[in-house]
């Protein structure tokens, strides 16, 4: 089975600068999905960002971006140019799409809490 | 383009009361997940839904839960008899297959005094 691990419960970062959070995983596929999603205090979950594993070139929406190192099954998202809108916790998820069934099952991290201070 | 919808956003009920919960995916979605997220269990999925069909019910906690799609608008998320234990945020989520993306809606806090 599929483990996803954050291993950062809380980060903090000042507005404006530059922070960095892990995850990790566990498979044994190839080909699969990773996804950053994120829950403000309202409780959305919003995506953030999602990863194909076929692909080489690390994905990038705006001031977020993904260092995806496949062999090392590492997935860390780089929030640049922190705001104070991007306080939230942040979810890491693994997802092995099923060809049979087309079960796209997501497999979540614990999450990490990040506050951007002013 | 409207996203997925839940209702209602917060429920308060008392021990043993019937919960219903609604969903609405995103038109033209094929894939509808039930979520639950509790500080102890994280977010846990339910049961999922293809083409109005339940396809695994393994995460369903017991069977006082029951869910059903009646059509490809709607779902419903029951709890009948409800217990303290079950207060948590439930998500609705809906995805099409070439996306894999799977799309959250707002969520409903459920309190079971």
């Amino acid at each position: 089975a599929q483990t996803v691990t954050q291993s950062q419960p809380e980060m903090s970062v000042q507005e404006a600068e530059t922070v960095t959070l892990s995850c990790t995983y566990d498979t044994s596929e190839s080909n699969y999905y990773l996804f950053w999603y994120k829950q403000p205090p309202s409780r959305q979950m919003i995506l953030v960002i999602r990863q194909e594993a076929y692909k080489q070139q690390n994905a990038t929406e705006n001031r977020f971006s993904v260092n995806f190192q496949k062999a090392a099954k590492s997935f860390s998202l780089k929030i640049s140019d922190s705001q104070l809108g991007d306080t939230a916790m942040y979810f890491c998820a693994f997802m092995k799409p099923d060809l049979g069934t087309g079960f796209q099952k997501l497999v979540f991290g614990t999450g990490t809490r990040l506050l951007v201070s002013p | 383009d409207a996203g997925v919808i839940q209702s209602p956003r917060h429920e308060v009920t008392e021990m043993g009361q019937e919960v219903t919960l609604r969903c609405k995916p995103i038109s033209g979605h094929d894939y509808l997940f039930w979520y639950r997220q509790t500080m102890m269990r994280g977010l846990e999925l339910l049961i999922y839904f293809n083409n109005n069909v339940p396809i695994d019910d393994s995460g369903m906690p017991e069977d006082r839960f029951s869910a059903k799609m009646p059509n490809a608008s709607f779902s419903t998320l029951k709890i009948q008899p409800s217990e303290p234990r079950d207060s948590a945020v439930y998500f609705c989520a809906s995805s099409d297959r070439g996306q894999e993306t799977q799309y959250f809606g707002p969520g409903t806090r459920l309190l079971v005094l």
